[in-house]
């Protein structure tokens, strides 16, 4: 069976330091890999997508970046963070077609102090 | 262009009364639906899907969903509300990669 793993689930950083946060998938080929934001009491906002190794699609300009190293690992990072890059940050995967659901992982959850 | 609205940011039942939450979609072609939950401080967890076929979809947890090509709604509905329904609902279509989401229903439920 399919899983999702994000890492880590909570982290505190200082504005102005870097980040990295990693998302990998089990258990299937290929997928199509998401990033989303959660601010509080907000909807999902998708940052970034790709569908293949070192394919990123970027939805909104801002502080961050993605990177897809291996076919089923995707990173979120910033050179230096802000305190709107505060959040709650999802990573999700999908496969084939239009009818396939996305899958999320369990979050992490980024303070900027 | 392609959107998905959820007009309730939030709704309260008392525990074992029915519950509709809206949905609302915008999609130039077959459009590709789900509705996901989330509890606090956790990941979405599909709930149902639509894509074809029958129009009144079951889900998990007793829930159902209805599809209405003529009013572009996708209502999400469950007869009798458990305590432990109470999370975040959200929305959403499928575009070619994509998913949109609505901004999320969060429901309460009272004893």
């Amino acid at each position: 069976s399919q899983t999702i793993h994000q890492w880590p689930a909570t982290l505190v950083q200082p504005v102005g330091s870097p980040l990295s946060l990693e998302c990998t998938v089990e258990g299937t080929s290929n997928p199509n890999l998401y990033w989303y934001r959660q601010a509080a009491g907000r909807g999902l906002q998708l940052l970034f997508y790709s569908v293949g190794i070192g394919q990123i699609s970027s939805e909104v300009p801002q502080n961050l970046s993605a990177s897809r190293p291996q076919d089923r690992q995707f990173i979120l990072s910033s050179k230096k963070l802000l305190l709107s890059d505060s959040g709650f940050y999802l990573c999700a995967w999908s496969v084939g077609g239009k009818d396939n659901e996305q899958f999320f992982g369990p979050g992490t959850r980024l303070t900027v102090l | 262009a392609q959107s998905v609205t959820q007009p309730d940011i939030h709704i309260t039942v008392s525990e074992g009364a029915s519950l509709e939450l809206r949905c609302n979609y915008s999609y130039g072609a077959t459009p590709y639906l789900f509705w996901y939950v989330q509890s606090p401080g956790q990941g979405l967890q599909l709930l149902l899907k639509y894509f074809s076929g029958d129009t009144l979809v079951q889900g998990i947890k007793g829930f159902e969903a209805e599809f209405k090509r003529s009013q572009s709604s996708f209502n999400l509905r469950k007869p009798s509300v458990h305590w432990s329904d109470a999370a975040e609902y959200f929305c959403a279509v499928r575009g070619t990669y994509k998913y949109i989401f609505g901004t999320g229903t969060r429901l309460k439920v009272l004893a």
